[in-house]
């Protein structure tokens, strides 16, 4: 059965430092893994997604992800915050020719001016 | 391309009242889904079509609980009668469903603003 962890359930950072929200999945094949954002009143948005081709996943925004297998994480990371960066992200994971998601619960990330 | 389309936004109905909620997917977008998100949790899978069939309803609450996607193109859920713990986020999303090529599995979803509901 396929699953996602997300280590923080709250991450803080000043506007201009780095984000890091972390990830580890458990897949039973070869998974995709995704990154979702959710504003406040707004749908879910397609960060990035890795599916097999390069491990470090570039998305947008600044954001990017590395897959390690041997770590099964998929860390999400943008260099330099920004005050609009700040939201819901949700890392997700789908086994390979498996249609259906399964949602981690979400990190909220706070930006401190 | 227009996005998913979800109605109503917001609706409180009082347990034990019906509500239904409706999704138009983005045009050609064969696989539709609905999501519950409960607040401050992340989305769960209630059920998921391949054009007009289901693929996966195995989180649905059947008892109380109904979807249908009769022509292959929008669908409505239903929720009768509601509970208290009914009262969340319903997310409605789509995608191409086309598995072929070298992004075989990678499922690739795009969501709607959602229909928050409230049960009091």
């Amino acid at each position: 059965a396929q699953s996602v962890t997300q280590l923080d359930s709250h991450v803080s950072v000043s506007e201009g430092t780095p984000v890091l929200l972390r990830c580890n999945y458990s897949s039973s094949y070869s998974p995709s893994l995704f990154w979702y954002v959710q504003h406040p009143n707004k749908g879910l948005q397609l960060l990035l997604k890795y599916t097999s081709a390069a491990t470090l996943v570039k998305g947008i925004n600044g954001f990017e992800a590395e897959f390690k297998k041997s770590e099964t994480s998929f860390h999400l990371t943008k260099p330099s915050a920004h005050m609009s960066d700040a939201a819901e992200y949700f890392c997700v994971v789908s086994d390979f020719g498996n249609e259906k998601l399964t949602f981690g619960t979400g990190t909220r990330l706070t930006i401190i001016p | 391309e227009a996005g998913v389309a979800q109605s109503p936004r917001y609706k409180i109905i009082e347990k034990r009242q019906s509500v239904a909620f409706w999704c138009n997917p983005i045009s050609g977008h064969a696989t539709l889904y609905w999501y519950q998100q409960i607040l401050g949790q992340g989305p769960k899978l209630l059920i998921q079509f391949q054009n007009n069939g289901v693929v996966d309803d195995s989180q649905l609450p059947k008892d109380r609980f109904s979807a249908e996607r009769l022509k292959g193109v929008d669908s409505t859920l239903k929720i009768q009668p509601a509970k208290l713990e009914d009262s969340a986020v319903y997310l409605c999303a789509s995608s191409l469903g086309d598995y072929r090529g070298p992004f075989r599995g990678a499922n690739v979803l795009t969501f709607g603003a959602g229909s928050r509901l409230t049960v009091l």
